[in-house]
């Protein structure tokens, strides 16, 4: 099976701007979070998202925003760009169901950098 | 709620060196815990897992018991090498539909 997806890798934004990072998770999988890495907060957790829906949700400001769609895929979306927008976004799918339900498996990452 | 505490890096080892990262906890019920690993420029990969008290995770040559009564979950290897040098986070999860939370992580570097 191929693992998750990410894309773009890199992306370079200036502040103001918006952006939308792409995830596909491993087939068959249902549930889709994405989580924020920087070197000063650590890995902290965005959103959720199963079945279409947002299932759980982090503290993050409403420019945070996100959706999946019926493959399961999903985007991330961050508007009004700031310089502490600039982080690793990773995106991690679970098969929810099976001897793996409560494992995540995480895709390389989208590293955004905002000028 | 819930939260993961792991030693502060970075911690700096000689090959063949034995290797103990310290992980605790605080969540309600009884999380499954785990380890993943980061090497440069990648994402996060499992390492091990252990979903109730007193199992014992292992994989590559790294351990971890699930410790109930200390709310633990000590990551160990007898022997590193330099291909371990990476990243290494402890996380919990309260199970379906809950989100993972993860530690601050603990970089290893491990020299020839």
């Amino acid at each position: 099976k191929a693992g998750v997806t990410q894309t773009p890798r890199y992306l370079i934004k200036t502040r103001g701007q918006q952006v939308t990072l792409s995830c596909s998770p491993i087939s068959g999988h249902r549930s889709v979070s994405w989580y924020q890495q920087t070197p000063g907060q650590g890995l902290q957790f965005l959103f959720e998202y199963f079945s279409e829906t947002q299932r759980n949700k982090g503290n993050f400001p409403g420019r945070f925003s996100g959706r999946q769609f019926s493959n399961s895929r999903s985007e991330m979306n961050v508007s009004t760009l700031e310089l502490g927008d600039s982080a690793l976004y990773l995106c991690a799918s679970s098969p929810s169901t099976g001897m793996s339900y409560n494992e995540q498996f995480f895709g390389p990452g989208t590293r955004l950098t905002v000028l | 709620g819930d939260s993961v505490t792991q030693m502060e890096g970075p911690v700096t080892l000689s090959e063949e060196a034995f290797l103990t990262i310290n992980c605790t906890y605080t969540a309600t019920g009884y999380p499954s815990l785990f380890w993943y690993v980061q090497y440069p420029g990648e994402g996060l990969q499992l390492l091990l897992k252990a979903t109730k008290a007193d199992d014992k995770g292992s994989n590559k040559g790294f351990e971890a018991t699930y410790r109930k009564e200390t709310t633990s979950f000590h990551l160990e290897k007898g022997s590193v090498q330099v291909s371990d040098s990476a990243v290494y986070f402890c996380a919990l999860s309260r199970g379906y539909g809950q989100n993972f939370v993860f530690g601050p992580g603990t970089r290893l570097s491990v020299l020839p």
